[in-house]
């Protein structure tokens, strides 16, 4: 079975400061791996995903995330915090049929002006 | 184009009450999903349909939970008897592909149920 694990329940940057969520999973396959964005009051909102083609993908909003295969690992990352970038974030993997969805416990970023 | 609809947005109910929550999803989605968010976790899925069909409801708590998806479209998740620990966001959402990796989950805003 796969799993994610989020390390860090909360995290609080100051804006314009770099941002990294970090997140690893466990799978016994080649996973596909996503980060959702929940805005408050708001419904969960793709990010980016990865699907075995380039490690380093894009997102919106400038995040990006690295998969990288021998730390089990797939850190989002964002070069300069924004004030809407405040958001509860998700990494998420798929598995292996690419049927079901299993979450993370989420980060909550917190940006301070 | 218009966006997963979910309602009621809240709802309080006392335990061992009953309550039904809608969703809609977007327009030529086969796939939707219902998943159940506990504050301070991540969501988890409760069941996911295809069409009319049900494609995997391994971890719907079958005595008190029920749902529907008559006519592929909308569908309808029940909680009869509620109980303490039901309190949670409910989460419709819905995707175009039936494969989660080769598309996109659109997530409604939610439904609120605080049971006490």
């Amino acid at each position: 079975a796969q799993s994610v694990t989020q390390l860090d329940s909360h995290v609080s940057v100051s804006e314009g400061t770099p941002v990294l969520l970090r997140c690893n999973y466990s799978s016994s396959y080649s996973p596909s791996l996503f980060w959702y964005v929940q805005h408050p009051n708001k419904g969960l909102q793709l990010l980016l995903k990865y699907t075995s083609a380039a490690t380093l993908v894009k997102g919106i909003n400038g995040f990006e995330a690295e998969f990288k295969k021998s730390e089990t690992s797939f850190h989002l990352t964002k070069p300069s915090a924004h004030m809407s970038d405040a958001a509860e974030y998700f990494c998420v993997v798929s598995d292996n049929a690419g049927n079901m969805l299993t979450f993370g416990g989420g980060t909550r970023l917190m940006v301070k002006p | 184009e218009a966006g997963v609809a979910q309602s009621p947005r809240y709802k309080i109910i006392e335990k061992r009450q009953s309550v039904a929550f809608w969703c809609n999803p977007i327009s030529g989605h086969a796939t939707l999903y219902w998943y159940q968010q506990i504050l301070g976790q991540g969501p988890k899925l409760l069941i996911q349909f295809q069409n009319n069909g049900v494609v995997d409801d391994s971890q719907l708590p079958k005595d008190r939970f029920s749902a529907e998806r008559l006519k592929g479209v909308d569908s309808t998740l029940k909680i009869q008897p509620a109980k303490l620990e039901d309190s949670a966001v409910y989460l419709c959402a819905s995707s175009l592909m039936y494969r989660v990796n080769t598309g996109e989950l659109f997530f409604g805003e939610g439904s609120r149920l605080t049971v006490l």
